[in-house]
């Protein structure tokens, strides 16, 4: 069965240090993972999606299919990133909108 | 442009009688979804429909039902509410074909309380 699975409830950080945000999956096709987030008083956004490959406010995230993997990482973090992050499976794959959310983690970058 | 409209934002129902929330989409978007989010489970997908038909469907309840018109508008209906349906809803639109890259866009939710 799809499963994504966030591990962490909540991560504090320090402004300046690295942050990496956990991110596993249960697939045993080709995975569409997506980041989403919510910052306070927003709705929940498209942060990025792997198959973009893209860099969004300098988070990156990287598919690791050996370790079914997920994460998502920013080299130095800024208050601004405070907020809820969910990682997400797309499933079934291009067909449809059916996500599978993890049950997020709250990010604090301390001042 | 505008974004998501979900309606009623907030209501409270008495077990056993039943709701109806409705979502107004993205001018342009025909696919509509539906998640549940409470905060034992996080956001569970309950249904997607994609002009007018049900597309997905998640594994809830049959008291759990949606139908989407013909200019995208969507309804969700749950009917005998249980105590265990207080949640936020949360309607997400999306173009839903050719252009359909995974981005959902969210509605704020609408917060139903069942006593």
């Amino acid at each position: 069965a799809q499963r994504v699975t966030q591990p962490e409830k909540l991560l504090s950080v320090f402004k300046g240090a690295p942050v990496e945000l956990k991110c596993n999956y249960s697939y045993s096709g080709s995975p569409e993972l997506f980041w989403y987030v919510q910052y306070s008083r927003q709705r929940l956004q498209l942060l990025l999606r792997h198959i973009s490959r893209e860099s969004i406010k300098g988070f990156t995230a990287d598919l690791n299919k050996g370790e079914t993997s997920f994460h998502l990482k920013k080299p130095f973090a800024q208050e601004e990133d405070s907020a809820m992050y969910y990682c997400a499976l797309r499933f079934p794959p291009n067909t449809g909108n059916q996500f599978y959310f993890g049950t997020g983690t709250s990010l604090t970058v301390i001042p | 442009k505008a974004g998501v409209t979900q309606t009623p934002r907030y209501l409270i129902k008495t077990r056993g009688q039943q709701v109806t929330l409705s979502c107004s989409p993205i001018s342009g978007h025909r696919s509509v979804s539906w998640y549940q989010q409470t905060p034992g489970q996080g956001l569970q997908f309950l249904f997607e429909y994609f002009s007018e038909t049900q597309r997905n469907k998640g594994n809830f309840p049959g008291r759990f039902s949606g139908r989407q018109f013909s200019n995208s508008r969507s309804e969700m209906n749950v009917s005998t509410l249980e105590l265990g349906d207080s949640a936020l809803y949360l309607c997400a639109s999306s173009f839903g074909q050719g252009k359909n890259t995974g981005e959902l866009f969210f509605g704020e939710g609408s917060r139903l309380t069942v006593l």
